[in-house]
This record gives C-alpha cells, structure tokens and sequence, in this order.
C-alpha cells in the first residue's frame, strides 16, 4: 500500500464552520492531489501540489483552498463549508511529472448538515 | 468539467464471464491507468499503460492503450465474486505548462452473479 493517510475518516460538521482535512504521505513523491467523488461525477480534480508552496486549482476548486508547507503534508480547507461540499474527498500522490500512477488514499467522508 | 466517457456505466453478469469495458476521450494522453474501487475504500491501481498500442496484463485483468491515444479498454477473464466493485479509468492529461493532472472515467460498476 502507498503511504497515504487522510483524517479524519469520517466528519459531520454545520453549514458555515471552517473544515481542514489533512493527507499525510511517506513516499515523499512530489505531486499531491485532492478530488471529491460523487454519485454520477466520478472523481473531480480540486487541487492540486507539485511542490511545497507550489499549488494550482482544479476544475471544482471554489470555496476550497490548500496549503503545502511540508513535502509530506497536503491540507484542504473548507472556508465556510456548505451542504454541496458533502462529498467523500480522496488525496492522491504520484512520483513524477508525467507518465506515472496515481496512488489514493482511503478517502475522508463528510457531511455538511 | 473535463471527464472521460467510460463504458458501460454498469454490468451485471454471470460468474466466469469475461468482461469488457472502455474509456473514450476527445483529448490526447500520454498515460492511462485503471483503477477498481470497493466500498468505503480509495481507488486501488490496477495496470498503467505509458505507450500507444501497448497491451498489459495483471491476472486475469488485460489493458490496451489505443492507437489514437484517446480510448483504453479493460478486460477481465472469467470473472469470480471478488471482481464486483467500480472500475474507473484515468488519463493524465500532458498537454504542457508543468502540469500533469489526472482525469478520470465516471466508473463502470461491476456485479458479479455467482
């Protein structure tokens, strides 16, 4: 298994409160990802990392940011969550920039209530 | 957002079957992976293509990248109860500008009749 971690597993948290999800690594690779999934959409790009400091937004990244302070440390921040962000978030990492894979972690459940 | 069209969305079929699927895509890659996922769990890599034409087999499981580079196909052979889950592909879309990001298919959900 790739030395992926996310917490929490599982979160309920209300409308309108700051969320941070973390995803922690071991494999020191330098791309890092975060993507939702949800029924019909499959998994949507955020954001995303190819270096500490170095993020860019993917294609669902409004009311979410990232930080990457560390090689091994991914942060997603839900500002002000709402009930549309009731998702199951996935991080992924790979090694390279090009013509690699993609490994996943075991996913973080949220609810927005 | 940019997806891939995968194909079918889901399979019901009979224990040792063989099963196909497949992803399509209007743009060029230069990698593509596919992935099975089971309940409450992440996307598990199952076999990457890197080279148009290359075929890859993991088991019973046999990939293709297409020719074109814009279709991949998954096989599977005589399929057995554990192979029930949702089978996703993905393409790393490469078009430049330092950034390598992954798309993915809508899934294919398999289940498996014993």
């Amino acid at each position: 298994d790739a030395g992926i971690t996310q917490s929490p597993r599982h979160k309920v948290t209300e409308t309108g409160t700051p969320v941070t999800l973390r995803c922690h690594q071991t494999e020191n690779h330098r791309y890092m990802y975060w993507y939702r999934q949800d029924p019909g959409h499959g998994l949507r790009l955020i954001h995303y990392s190819y270096g500490v400091k170095d993020t860019d937004k993917g294609e669902v990244s409004d009311g979410y940011s990232v930080s990457r302070s560390k090689t091994e440390d991914f942060l997603l921040t839900l500002e002000s969550a709402t009930s549309s962000q009731t998702s199951v978030y996935f991080c992924a990492i790979s090694r390279f920039d090009m013509n690699t894979e993609a490994f996943f972690g075991q996913g973080t459940r949220l609810t927005v209530v | 957002g940019q997806q891939l069209n995968q194909s079918p969305q889901s399979m019901f079929i009979q224990e040792g079957e063989d099963v196909s699927m497949n992803c399509t895509s209007s743009s060029i890659f230069n990698t593509w992976l596919w992935y099975k996922q089971d309940p409450g769990e992440g996307p598990v890599l199952l076999i990457a293509l890197y080279k148009a034409g290359e075929l890859t087999s993991n088991g019973r499981l046999t990939a293709q990248f297409g020719i074109t580079r814009k279709d991949s196909f998954l096989n599977i052979s005589a399929s057995i109860p554990s192979d029930v889950g949702i089978y996703f592909c993905a393409g790393q879309d490469g078009r430049g500008g330092g950034t390598y990001k992954y798309i993915f298919g809508t899934g294919t959900r398999l289940k498996v009749l014993a």
